[in-house]
Formats: structure tokens, C-alpha cells, sequence
């Protein structure tokens, strides 16, 4: 059975903290994306990777960062986490031939 | 990014009755995609739409893709109570893709 992984399923951290979200999927998968989902906006995407040490930014980057030193696995990074930062955060994967992406259960983040 | 329009935000319906929901763009799509996400885990696919004016089911869910390529519409029928959760429209364009902000559906016994 295919799995993405996210290391936590809740986590509560302190304002000024540098978090780390964990992601890694076993189907060898070239791409990956972290997103962050709120009540009536959806999910928004925050940076994404095509490959090993690559890295693009999505439409809400500030404040974040990643990493990808290898292929199965994907890090989001909150430099120094904000309460507006608190959110349901969500990775997902997917490869060149295929449609669709095969998310994590999510990483219900609270920064107080 | 532009998000999609998907509507309604929520739905409240009995158990049995059908269930419509929509979405639209401003942009072209290739392939339309529906998503279900339960409480507490993250969205799974419930339906890939790969051409204008395609329709297809699964089990009790049907989705088409518009012929314009800018909207696609899921029906579930006969809904039950597990059928609760956010269902999630996304659109995809070569490597880009775009979601709905997501329908709540509450089934009431």
C-alpha cells in the first residue's frame, strides 16, 4: 500500500520556534508539495520540489522554507513559527505520469 | 495562485437524498480531479477526469468534466452517512494544479 508519511500528527510549538515538518513517500515519487489548509480557503501551496535539492516556491512561501536531500523525503521549515502560522498542514507526492497526488494524513500545527 | 471557485461551502442533506456540487475556473484545465478529505487525515481521489465532456462514475459518485474545460460538477447519489467529509475540486495543468476551497457535507442519519 503506498504511503506518504507525516512524521506528526499534532504538534504544538512556541512562538519564535524553528519547527520542522517531516514528509517522506515510499513510491519513489519525483515530486512533492507542501501545502496548508484553512477553513474557507482551501489549500494553499507553499513550496514544492521536482527533484533531489530542488526547490520552488508556491503562492504563500513567507515565512517558510524546505528542504530535499533526498528523494523519499521532503521537510518543511518554519524559521521562527507565528501564531498566523498555526494551521493543518498537508504534503503530497506524485510522479511525471500520473494525475493526482497522494497526500499525508496532515500535521495539525498550533504555535501559541 | 488562482484558487478555484467550487460551491457550495457546505451542504447539509438526510441520508438518502442526492448530493450536487460544482466548480469553475477562469483558466483552462487539462484533467478536473475530486478529492474527499475525512476528519482528521488528508484528501484521498475519488475521480480523475482526463477529457472535455468526459463522464464518469464510481460506485455512487459521478463527475463530469465541462466541455469548456473551466468546470466540473461531482453528483453522489442515495448518500449515506460515511459520505461525510470535505470534498476538494482540483484542477491540473501540466505541473500546476489548482483546488477548491472544498464542500462540507453533513449527512444526517
Amino acid at each position: 500500500d503506498v504511503k506518504v508519511t507525516q512524521s506528526s500528527r499534532y504538534l504544538v510549538k512556541r512562538t519564535g520556534e524553528k519547527v520542522f515538518l517531516e514528509c517522506v513517500q515510499d513510491m519513489d515519487h519525483e515530486n512533492m508539495f507542501w501545502y496548508r489548509q484553512d477553513p474557507g480557503l482551501g489549500l494553499r501551496l507553499i513550496y514544492f520540489s521536482y527533484d533531489v535539492k530542488m526547490k520552488e516556491k508556491g503562492d504563500i512561501p513567507e515565512g517558510y522554507s524546505v528542504s530535499r536531500e533526498k528523494k523519499e523525503r521532503f521537510s518543511l521549515i518554519l524559521e521562527s513559527a507565528s501564531t498566523n502560522q498555526t494551521s493543518m498542514y498537508l504534503c503530497a507526492s506524485t510522479n511525471l505520469q500520473t494525475y493526482g497526488y497522494t497526500f499525508g494524513s496532515g500535521t495539525r500545527l498550533t504555535v501559541v | 495562485g488562482q484558487q478555484l471557485n467550487q460551491s457550495p461551502q457546505s451542504m447539509f442533506i438526510q441520508e438518502g437524498e442526492d448530493v450536487s456540487m460544482n466548480c469553475t475556473s477562469s483558466s483552462i484545465f487539462n484533467t478536473w480531479l475530486w478529492y474527499k478529505q475525512e476528519p482528521g487525515e488528508g484528501p484521498v481521489l475519488l475521480i480523475a477526469l482526463y477529457k472535455a465532456g468526459e463522464l464518469t462514475s464510481n460506485g455512487r459518485l459521478t463527475a463530469q468534466f465541462g466541455i469548456t474545460r473551466k468546470d466540473s460538477f461531482l453528483n453522489i447519489s442515495a448518500s449515506i452517512p460515511s459520505d461525510v467529509g470535505i470534498y476538494f475540486c482540483a484542477g491540473q495543468r501540466n505541473n500546476d494544479m489548482r483546488f477548491g476551497a472544498g464542500t462540507r457535507l453533513t449527512v444526517k442519519p
